[in-house]
This record gives structure tokens, sequence and C-alpha cells, in this order.
């Protein structure tokens, strides 16, 4: 088995701070993605990569950009942190429409 | 776009009960559906997974599908404590295979 790896596993931030959030993968899937969790909201696509150096806007991408330079990683950044935002941001990659998820990333702006 | 929508939005039922779950998606050609967990402080994980029309059991799971009725729901037999999560439905659209849409979930709580 393999498994995604995130961190920070917390990150505190200023508002209009940039924030950089990273994820790993030992799975070799070449589909990678980033989703917001919010309460009451489920889990709304931020950005995905099908492959290495691909990146394909998903429908929460304002305000973020990503980065695929490695078939492993994918990075996330909050280009200007907005004051009390709260969420959870998970990686994922996938096989076969199977999606294996990190344990997640979450943000606090202060 | 995709759209799935799940109810109910939470779910108590007491140790031992049946456990219904029900999604609703809006495009019949849509590829596989599935259903993850997931526990507090935890990414989701797959459960469960149905293409064709009818049904599919894996152990105290079984998901039904009807694409006429763009209804797919889940059953959980015997549940128990540890099942208490949030269950998450899951669209491939056909339009993009790549771009898994999730419902918002249904929190089930199991009572002792």
């Amino acid at each position: 088995g393999g498994i995604i790896t995130q961190t920070p596993k917390f990150l505190i931030g200023q508002e209009g701070q940039k924030l950089t959030l990273k994820c790993q993968q030992n799975f070799n899937h070449d589909t990678m993605y980033w989703y917001r969790q919010d309460s009451g909201k489920g889990l709304r696509l931020i950005y995905y990569s099908i492959t290495e150096n691909d990146l394909q806007k998903g429908d929460l991408s304002e305000g973020y950009d990503a980065s695929r330079e490695k078939k492993s990683s994918f990075s996330l950044t909050v280009t200007s942190a907005q004051k009390n935002e709260m969420a959870v941001f998970l990686c994922a990659s996938s096989i076969r429409a199977e999606v294996f998820f990190g344990k997640g990333t979450r943000l606090t702006v202060v | 776009q995709e759209k799935v929508q799940q109810s109910p939005e939470s779910l108590i039922v007491p140790e031992g009960a049946m456990v219904s779950l029900n999604c609703s998606f809006s495009d019949s050609a849509s590829q596989s559906i599935w259903w993850y967990q997931q526990h507090p402080g935890k990414g989701p994980k797959a459960l469960i997974s149905i293409f064709s029309n009818g049904n599919k059991k894996e152990g105290r799971l079984t998901v039904y599908l009807n694409r006429a009725s763009l209804h797919v729901s889940l059953h959980i037999k015997d549940s128990q404590p540890s099942d208490s999560a949030v269950y998450l439905c899951a669209v491939q659209p056909d339009t993009n295979a790549y771009k898994v849409i999730f419902g918002k979930g249904t929190h089930l709580h199991v009572l002792p």
C-alpha cells in the first residue's frame, strides 16, 4: 500500500499572507487533487493534475495556485489568506476513479 | 456540470440497526459511483463502488444503483458504533472522468 503525506498538519497564517501546503504520494499515481473541506459544504475541488507538470482548475481555484513539478508531489499556495478563514485542505491521488486521501492540513487565518 | 446531493444530512441510529444513505446525481451517463467513509481528523477512505445498474454487496455493505432515477443508495447492515462517521457519495462524470465530484455527506451516529 501507499501513503499520502501532507505538511504541515496545522497552519496558522495572517490575513494577506501567502501560504504553501505540500503533499507527497508514494502510490505512483498519475492524477493528484487538492480539495477544500468546509463544514456543511462538503469537498470542493480546487486544482487537479493529470500528470507531472499538468494543472487543471477546479470549481474553487480563485485565490489559489498549484504546482506539480514531480509525479510524487503536488503543492497548493493560498495567494492571500482571508481573515477568519478556517478550512481543511485535503490532498489526494487516484487510480481508476478510486481516490486516496491524505489526512489534511487545517488552516486557520487570524 | 454534475451535481451530487445526499440525504439525510445526519442520522442517529441504535447499534444493530440497518442504515440507509441516499445520493442523487444529475447525469445518467456518469461513470463509476463511490461511497467514502470519513472519521474525524482523517481523510476520506473508499468503501465500495458501483458502475452498472443493480446492486453490489461487500460484507455488511450493499449499494444499489438506478441510473434511470439518478439514484444510488448505501445500506449498512448491523451497524456498529465504529461505523459512526461522515459518508460521502462521489461521482465520476462522463464528461471528465478525472474531475470526481463529491456530495456534502451524511453524518452517521451509531449509539451503543
